[in-house]
């Protein structure tokens, strides 16, 4: 099915561990977003690629990285978690030209916990 | 800091009424908005666009927009308990189309 493929879907961390968030689309869209979700913050954005090579910070990105890896694939890094990075993440795509005022795809989340 | 508001209710209606849900915005350059809808536990998806002051109408969803007093609406007809969800306004801001703020949310509960 055409989307955005997030994983994992589930996971549970403990303090100072490090992980990597999956994210891949095969829509060929060129923009890609990584956003948390907390209760009553709504979706706040952590970092953003507008195109293959290229990526930015967003509202939040401390504690975080991100590779572009190609066009398709976007990836988080959470190189020593904190408790306060327990949230759910999702991760987006867009168009472009005709296609950007299509609004973000967003992929099914990834809850994580930090305990 | 740029700012997108919305009650987040929650907002209760009646099966069959017209519930309306609000949003304002801070960022004056703003060119496009859109309109998500989130159940509990999923991702958002996207229900409607808009671009020009004025309304917009697919199926039972308008959306209303004007950029003079940075106000964006979502007027849904005919409210189901199916639409009960969180609604979330999204507004692309800083004249850089690519990226999206979204307010907090509106909770809709449509009683049956």
């Amino acid at each position: 099915n055409a989307g955005v493929t997030q994983t994992p879907k589930f996971q549970v961390l403990k303090t100072g561990q490090s992980m990597t968030l999956q994210c891949a689309q095969d829509m060929n869209h060129n923009s890609m977003y990584w956003y948390r979700q907390d209760p009553g913050m709504g979706l706040r954005l952590i970092y953003y690629s507008a195109s293959e090579g290229t990526t930015d910070k967003g509202e939040v990105p401390n504690g975080y990285n991100v590779s572009r890896l190609n066009k398709r694939e976007f990836s988080l890094r959470l190189e020593s978690a904190a408790p306060s990075q327990t949230s759910v993440y999702f991760c987006a795509s867009r168009g472009q030209g005709a296609l950007l005022n299509s609004g973000y795809t967003f992929g099914s989340g990834t809850r994580l916990t930090v305990v | 800091q740029k700012e997108v508001e919305q009650n987040s209710g929650p907002l209760s209606v009646p099966e069959g009424a017209i519930a309306s849900l609000n949003c304002t915005y801070s960022d004056r350059v703003s060119q496009s908005f859109f309109w998500y809808r989130q159940y509990s536990g999923k991702s958002p998806e996207l229900i409607m666009s808009i671009y020009s002051n004025g309304d917009k109408e697919d199926g039972r969803f308008t959306a209303q927009l004007n950029k003079a007093s940075q106000y964006v609406s979502l007027l849904i007809r005919d409210s189901q308990p199916s639409d009960s969800a969180t609604y979330l306004c999204a507004v692309t801001y800083g004249g850089a189309t690519n990226k999206l703020i979204f307010g907090t949310g509106t909770l809709l509960a449509v009683q049956p």
